[in-house]
């Protein structure tokens, strides 16, 4: 496996404002990759960030609301741009590492 | 792109019984299927997994078999203890990458 943590654990943001979300892994990994995990739902993947190309992002998001940079292989960051309430939600990084995935432990983000 | 259906919705056991919960999937090219455990306010824990070459696996107390005829899986765990209580998704994928994931099962286990 591999251990994975994220920054910030929690935060509480205006509607209009950005927040970007920091994932580090412990190991080299070539692909990463963001979910969100709305109140009480399902995840659900934004996109696909490999080191040295753009990310791949997911039906329903876009990169001008959530831009992610991949600067080296062992972080990633992604950004929630111009928040909304609807933005409220878990926000949660991956790793694939030995053909399995294991998941950062999650930033919770509540827009007011 | 993949639909995956989980079912039940909510699960609640009486400890000591077994549990299952059942997942279908659309894209026959999937070939990966992971089980992730979620504990309230923690992170998705991969519990188990199979690939689409075997059938069944097993690890202590947690099964999970395949049907690729029939595009559905299942996650088996037996002799259910309090601890086993969360919320299990099921998710498919192609090439191990992209992980579609079901709605999730609630399961409670009554001490």
């Amino acid at each position: 496996s591999a251990v994975i943590s994220q920054k910030p654990s929690r935060d509480i943001c205006q509607r209009g404002t950005s927040l970007t979300i920091q994932c580090q892994v412990d190991s080299q990994v070539t692909m990463m990759f963001w979910y969100r995990q709305q109140p009480g739902q399902s995840l659900t993947l934004i996109a696909t960030a490999n080191q040295g190309s753009e990310a791949t992002y997911e039906s329903g998001f876009v990169i001008d609301k959530f831009p992610i940079s991949r600067p080296n292989l062992t972080f990633s960051t992604l950004t929630v741009s111009n928040m909304s309430p609807e933005d409220s939600s878990i926000y949660l990084c991956s790793v694939e590492t030995g053909n399995k995935q294991y998941f950062g432990p999650g930033t919770r983000l509540t827009v007011t | 792109g993949e639909n995956v259906e989980q079912h039940p919705s909510t699960l609640s056991v009486q400890e000591g019984d077994s549990a299952v919960i059942k997942c279908t999937y659309s894209d026959s090219a999937s070939n990966y299927f992971p089980w992730y455990k979620q504990e309230l306010g923690k992170r998705p824990q991969l519990i188990i997994d199979i690939r689409s070459n075997v059938g069944e696996k097993k690890d202590q107390r947690i099964a999970v078999t395949l049907n690729k005829t029939a595009k559905h899986f299942s996650l088996h765990i037996t002799e259910t203890q309090p601890e086993d209580s969360a919320v299990y998704f099921c998710a498919a994928s192609v090439n191990d990458y992209k992980l579609s994931f079901g709605a999730g099962t609630t399961v409670t286990v009554r001490a």
